[in-house]
């Protein structure tokens, strides 16, 4: 069974601070994809990550994958408030028809 | 372009009775997916549809059905509802039976009294 673990659950830093959340998953993917969540809202897509070793960035998120060591990352540079919100990690088992197993959501708040 | 629409919004039920939501893919998008999101989770896996077959189940009960329209609408059907099916349900499309990419829509939200 696919398992999907991020940490930390809960972070709060400061506006202008870095920082990274880790998604650890225990069997061969080919797709990992972060997802960010506002309160309320649905889910809004930010990086597919299709191989060992991709990188992505937009804005002042950038996100790694590492296939051999099963880990993905999201790096958070110079945090702003706008950047408040629930981030998933989910990843699809295998290159197949198999649905996407999220992990439990790492709930940022960037404080002034 | 719209996005994935979701029916209704908000939605306030009674154990043991039904509910139905409906969602609309993107224009052009074949494949549709169903998740439900309980508070402070992350979502689960339930259905997924294309071209009108069912080509995968979650770990859900027999309560929950669901089923995809020539147009690509989806319905999810959660009969005998208990107070645990309340949740956030999710409508995700894709153009093609690999998960690609998914667009979410809005999502229902369904609190079971």
């Amino acid at each position: 069974e696919l398992k999907v673990e991020q940490n930390p659950l809960f972070l709060s830093m400061q506006e202008g601070k870095n920082y990274t959340i880790y998604c650890n998953y225990s069997t061969t993917s080919d797709r990992l994809y972060w997802y960010r969540q506002d309160p309320g809202k649905s889910l809004e897509s930010l990086f597919v990550l299709l191989s060992n070793g991709a990188v992505k960035q937009e804005g002042r998120l950038m996100a790694s994958l590492d296939t051999k060591a099963r880990l993905s990352t999201l790096h958070i540079t110079a945090a702003v408030h706008d950047l408040s919100a629930t981030y998933f990690c989910a990843v699809v088992r295998d290159s197949g028809n198999t649905p996407l197993v999220f992990g439990k959501g790492t709930r940022l708040s960037v404080i002034a | 372009d719209a996005g994935v629409t979701q029916s209704p919004t908000h939605l306030i039920k009674t154990r043991g009775q039904q509910v139905t939501l409906r969602c609309s893919p993107i224009s052009g998008h074949k494949s549709v997916s169903w998740y439900q999101q309980v508070l402070g989770q992350g979502p689960q896996f339930i259905f997924q549809y294309y071209e009108k077959e069912e080509r995968g189940r979650g770990n859900f009960p027999d309560r929950f059905s669901a089923r995809q329209f020539p147009n690509y609408s989806s319905e999810l059907n959660v009969n005998a509802l208990l107070l645990g099916d309340s949740a956030l349900y999710l409508c995700a499309s894709s153009q093609l039976v690999l998960n690609e990419k998914l667009f979410f829509g809005s999502g229902t939200q369904l609190s079971v009294l």
